[in-house]
């Protein structure tokens, strides 16, 4: 199966940072990578699609860029409620497959 | 709106059996796959199992394959994963997620607020 590999595991920033997290693929899944939000108690939420697709209703600065096997999110202005975990999903080949998640704390 | 509501988790023993049920509104369910999705509370998140539209395609996580059965009623919009020899390592919560269309293989565009499955004695 394909191994998503996230860094770092915690991110610890002030409001109005640039947050980039990276995901890595242990081989190629082209441009079938997304990325998810999920905050304590809740569901996983959707953010981006296909490396750098916005979803329904997500604010601007969060975007997303790679190709291949070497992936970013970037949140270009942290904001309080940006505090989450943060996930990647490739959809390239079964099983799908999740990153262990990159934890985002504003100071 | 979309929704999509689980219910039947719970305590269950060891080799024990579990139906879990999703139940969604606020889209044309017979429209779109759906899968399951779980996670240990603290811990990451793993595919367990997706479904066609029309039931006939599923796939299944190894770790859950031959034990696990997914399946969906159209006519109730209903979701189902029903879970038997139930082991420790299958406690998690576990979502109900749809997909965006009628790939199976696909990303999760919306999820439940899952309902929790603990295997223990």
């Amino acid at each position: 199966e394909i191994v998503l590999t996230q860094s770092p595991a915690t991110l610890s920033l002030s409001s109005g940072e640039r947050a980039t997290l990276s995901c890595r693929a242990s081989q190629s899944v082209f441009n079938y990578l997304a990325w998810y939000q999920q905050k304590p108690g809740q569901a996983p939420r959707l953010l981006i699609s296909d490396v750098s697709k916005r979803a329904t209703g997500i604010p601007a600065r969060f975007g997303g860029s790679g190709s291949g096997t070497d992936f970013t999110l970037t949140i270009s202005s942290l904001e309080p409620e940006d505090s989450a975990i943060y996930y990647c999903q490739q959809r390239t080949k079964w099983p799908q497959t999740f990153g262990g998640g990159t934890k985002v704390e504003i100071k | 709106e979309v929704q999509l509501v689980e219910s039947g988790g719970g305590l269950v023993q060891p080799g024990g059996s579990l139906r879990l049920s999703c139940a969604a509104s606020g889209f044309t369910f017979h429209n779109y796959a759906v899968s399951w999705v779980r996670q240990v509370p603290g811990k990451g998140l793993q595919w367990v199992s997706s479904i066609s539209t029309s039931g006939r395609d599923t796939y299944y996580a190894d770790s859950v394959k031959g034990r696990f059965t997914i399946s969906r009623d159209n006519s109730k919009s209903t979701l189902y994963l029903q879970m038997n020899s139930l082991r420790a390592e299958d406690t998690a919560i576990y979502f109900c997620a749809k997909l965006p269309g009628v790939i199976i293989l696909d990303y999760f565009d919306y999820w439940g607020q899952g309902t929790l499955v603990t295997v223990s004695s």
